[in-house]
């Protein structure tokens, strides 16, 4: 069971560059996440999807774009790289937004922006 | 505003030797509180879901509670494969679904 698969896990990037973080779920979930992780913080949600062509912002959208063009994908798009974006992400799915749901959370990708 | 604040945030233990963690949450309406473990380079993964005051989960040797207040994790006779970062999260009435988070607590279980 391959659950969510986040590619790749480690990453530099130097100020001002641009990359994709992916992330595809084998589930058929509708509900996807991205999550950044910074030290001493909890989790903070940078977008979510509800299903194939509809996304909409979490707390710190600012600097990221997502797009959903199918069920399984669900990729994170860092434009203009900046040290305040070096963090874990992290990708999640579930199958529904209610309470009662959990999250699956793939390994995630570290970043270093330097 | 919704908060999570988890104590401490690290706890070393002898194995066997039990112990309580603390997860306490300001929100305006509790829809649910979650707890997940997380492995060093992992993801968290799902633990439990708690609802309402005076409900209790358990599973192996993980026993969680839950006040209006705070939510305790306790831990019964650790074993060393139990260290990991325990995750607290709430759900608020008023937070569109998302959930809040705490910095988690640092577990560490020695033999």
């Amino acid at each position: 069971n391959a659950g969510v698969t986040q590619t790749p896990k480690f990453r530099i990037l130097k100020i001002g560059q641009s990359m994709t973080l992916q992330c595809t779920q084998d589930m058929n979930h509708n509900y996807m996440y991205w999550y950044r992780q910074d030290p001493g913080m909890g989790l903070k949600l940078i977008y979510y999807s509800v299903g194939a062509g509809i996304t909409d912002k979490g707390e710190v959208p600012n600097g990221y774009n997502v797009s959903r063009s199918t069920t399984e994908d669900f990729p994170l798009r860092l434009e203009l790289a900046a040290p305040s974006q070096t963090s874990v992400y992290f990708c999640a799915s579930s199958s529904s937004w209610a309470t009662n749901e959990k999250l699956f959370f793939g390994s995630g990708t570290q970043l270093s922006v330097l | 505003e919704d908060q999570v604040t988890q104590s401490p945030e690290a706890l070393r233990l002898q194995e066997g030797e039990s112990s309580s963690l603390n997860c306490s949450y300001t929100v305006s309406g509790l829809r649910g509180l979650f707890w997940y473990r997380q492995d060093p380079g992992k993801g968290p993964e799902f633990l439990f879901t708690l609802y309402s005051a005076g409900e209790e989960k358990e599973k192996e040797r993980l026993k969680a509670t839950l006040t209006k207040k705070e939510s305790f994790l306790h831990i019964t006779a650790p074993k060393p494969e139990d260290s990991a970062t325990y995750l607290c999260a709430v759900q608020g009435v008023a937070s569109n679904y998302q959930l809040i988070w705490g910095a988690g607590t640092k577990l560490i279980i020695k033999p």
